[in-house]
């Protein structure tokens, strides 16, 4: 069975420093895309970043990079020179049989100034 | 990418009643999925919206409490039936082009059952 595991309930950053929010999977399928989103208060949930299985390099979406460790089955989103609008909750979430996403427990990134 | 919007974005209903959700897309899409975010948790897949045909629904999920219809690919509906007050959540639909590729949600529906 596919899950995902964000071990960090929270984190805080200071203004314009880079942050790393960690992310681990599991799954038996060879093929799966891994992504980040973020949801602020109004509930919406943002793509940021997509990463296949089979990709060789880390993806990477303006001030968002995916550090993507196959062998260790790790997807960290980072995300360098923090704003205080970067202030939301990210989910790590895994695509699996035809699209279907399976998401982590979440970790809520506060950006102080 | 694809712009998704949904209808209502929030409601508060009684229990016992009904409310259905809109999920609207401005480019046809392969797939279309509905999500539940209930308070303080993750996204929780409901079930597949299926063009033409029946949805096909996850573990712990029936048709008769969440009946969805996708009458053509733009376009999908999710009926929350016999509401109380434990489907207050937010609902979410999203879309995807196949292939486990990039996956976009509407902005979602607040839904409060008092």
């Amino acid at each position: 069975a596919q899950k995902i595991t964000q071990t960090q309930p929270g984190m805080f950053v200071q203004e314009k420093e880079a942050v790393t929010l960690d992310c681990t999977y599991d799954t038996s399928d060879q093929s799966y895309g891994l992504f980040w989103y973020k949801q602020p208060s109004s509930g919406e949930m943002i793509f940021l970043i997509y990463q296949g299985s089979y990709d060789e390099q880390n993806a990477t979406e303006g001030r968002y990079s995916l550090n993507f460790q196959k062998a260790r089955k790790s997807a960290n989103l980072v995300i360098s020179a923090s704003q205080l609008g970067d202030s939301a909750m990210y989910f790590c979430a895994m695509s699996y049989n035809t699209d279907k996403l399976i998401f982590g427990t979440g970790t809520r990134l506060q950006v102080f100034p | 990418s694809a712009v998704i919007s949904q209808k209502p974005s929030r409601d508060i209903c009684q229990r016992g009643t009904s409310l259905t959700i809109q999920c609207q897309v401005d480019s046809q899409v392969t797939m279309m999925f509905w999500y539940r975010q209930q308070p303080g948790q993750s996204l929780t897949l409901i079930a597949t919206a299926n063009q033409g045909s029946e949805a096909t629904y996850e573990s712990g999920f029936v048709i008769d409490k969440f009946p969805i219809s996708r009458p053509n690919l733009t376009f999908s509906t999710l009926t929350v039936s016999n509401m109380s007050p434990e489907d207050s959540s937010i609902y979410l639909c999203s879309v995807g082009f196949g292939g486990l590729y990039e996956q976009y949600f509407g902005p979602g529906t607040r839904l409060t059952v008092t």
